[in-house]
């Protein structure tokens, strides 16, 4: 089974729909990660969160909200999704008592806005 | 600004060449370098990393990277291309303290012709 753990893998929905993505990990790692891949752009943090009680924005968190709902759990949700969100979505935990900060990632979530 | 360039989009080598894939960062602080690989329809994959000491790192599936502070660069370099190296590249810098929230670079895809 994966460490990191993305759903759905795939999803397609309409403008102006609520989605949520999720992520959970067995790795017990504190820290947690949510970016997008564009073709071209790499990938850019959305919001991260450094244990339950903590989240911050990334550089491109708006039009997304987070919530962790442990510290296994964190999920992205778009509140009223548009086209230019379509992406390929990332998870990704590390561990801050390692102090290297290696990231590790989940399979991702193609997302679809139409 | 931080940033991290990869100047080459795309890259074709033939299989059993010699591949480099070239990395250029600008950062303030001392940084911890990271090379991850994207194969289709996977996440991503920790190659190699980069946190101080020897300036040439190996990495998993025969892959390589030498730091060169001077030159505020982090080449990845693999002597004899195999087909299944075929994927796209990232280049990450993380920061060694502070927030420890990576910049990526818009990535190299690489195609390997048989």
């Amino acid at each position: 089974d994966a460490d990191v753990t993305q759903t759905p893998r795939n999803r397609i929905t309409k403008t102006g729909k609520r989605i949520m993505l999720e992520c959970s990990q067995t790795k017990g790692h504190d820290r947690m990660y949510w970016y997008r891949q564009d073709p071209g752009l790499g990938l850019r943090l959305i919001y991260y969160s450094f244990d339950v009680k903590d989240i911050n924005k990334g550089e491109i968190s708006d039009g997304y909200s987070v919530s962790r709902q442990a510290q296994a759990k964190f999920s992205l949700s778009l509140e009223s999704a548009i086209p230019n969100q379509t992406a390929l979505y990332f998870c990704a935990t590390s561990d801050s008592a390692a102090l290297k900060n290696i990231q590790y990632f989940g399979a991702g979530t193609r997302l679809s806005v139409l | 600004a931080q940033s991290v360039t990869q100047p080459d989009i795309h890259i074709t080598v033939s299989e059993g060449a010699s591949l480099e894939l070239r990395c250029n960062y600008s950062y303030g602080a001392t940084p911890y370098l990271f090379w991850y690989v994207q194969s289709p329809g996977q996440g991503l994959q920790l190659l190699l990393k980069y946190f101080s000491g020897d300036t040439l790192v190996q990495g998993i599936k025969g892959f390589e990277a030498e730091f060169k502070r001077s030159q505020s660069s982090f080449n990845l370099r693999k002597p004899s291309v195999h087909w299944s190296d075929a994927a796209e590249y990232f280049c990450a810098v993380g920061a060694a303290s502070g927030t420890y929230k990576y910049i990526f670079g818009t990535g190299t895809r690489l195609k390997v012709l048989a």
